[in-house]
């Protein structure tokens, strides 16, 4: 059974503060993701990678930064937190195209 | 620019009859679409797939129509049942080699018994 877990389940921030996601798969898995989750807006990609050190933007890069050091680890950097990045963080991996394991969610509150 | 559109933000059924989830995309060089299903506080699970090389793809109550020309796919769940009741997202490969994908808004569906 694949398994992709994330560092936290909530968490709490307060504006310009630097904060970091972690996101581990235990699958030997290739490609990750990160996305963001907002009412009405479905999932946005904000980065993805495709191997170790290797990362390519998505859709919605502003505000974000990524690290893969490891294969099985991925992490997303908010480098100064602002408001408007209050959300649920979703991390996924996927060694097959397309067909993506998700991890349960950050919820993240900037206040 | 929306590639990838639920325009239902909801659909409510009774349990045992049929629901039908609808999407629509834009992007012509889209060959791969999914359905994933997301409960509260949890993070999305993989449903059903299908390729554009077919038009239909069953797997026990979940079967996928795609319409190459309407481009426009539906996820068709019978009979429905309470346990269903979730966020349903469609999903395109947005470019090839990568596994990135393009979601939908999604639909909220909700079984009552």
């Amino acid at each position: 059974d694949v398994k992709v877990t994330q560092s936290s389940r909530y968490l709490v921030k307060r504006t310009g503060e630097k904060v970091f996601l972690e996101c581990v798969q235990d699958m030997d898995h290739e490609n990750m993701f990160w996305y963001r989750q907002d009412p009405g807006l479905g999932l946005r990609l904000i980065y993805f990678s495709y191997d170790v050190k290797m990362k390519e933007k998505g859709d919605i890069p502003e505000g974000y930064s990524v690290s893969r050091e490891k294969k099985e680890r991925f992490s997303l950097i908010l480098e100064s937190a602002s408001t408007n990045q209050t959300s649920m963080y979703l991390c996924a991996s996927s060694l097959r195209l397309y067909e993506q394991y998700f991890g349960p969610g950050t919820r993240l509150t900037v206040t | 620019d929306q590639q990838v559109k639920q325009n239902s933000p909801s659909l409510s059924v009774q349990e045992g009859r049929i629901s039908i989830l609808n999407c629509d995309y834009t992007n012509s060089m889209f060959d791969y679409f999914l359905w994933y299903k997301k409960y509260p506080a949890e993070g999305p699970t993989f449903l059903i797939s299908i390729s554009s090389i077919k038009d239909k793809n069953e797997d026990g109550r979940f079967t996928v129509f795609l319409n190459k020309s309407a481009k426009h796919l539906s996820l068709h769940i019978v009979p429905s049942q309470p346990g269903d009741s979730a966020v349903y997202f469609c999903a395109a490969n947005g470019r090839s080699n990568t596994g990135k994908l393009i979601f939908g808004q999604g639909t909220t569906l909700q079984v009552k018994p």
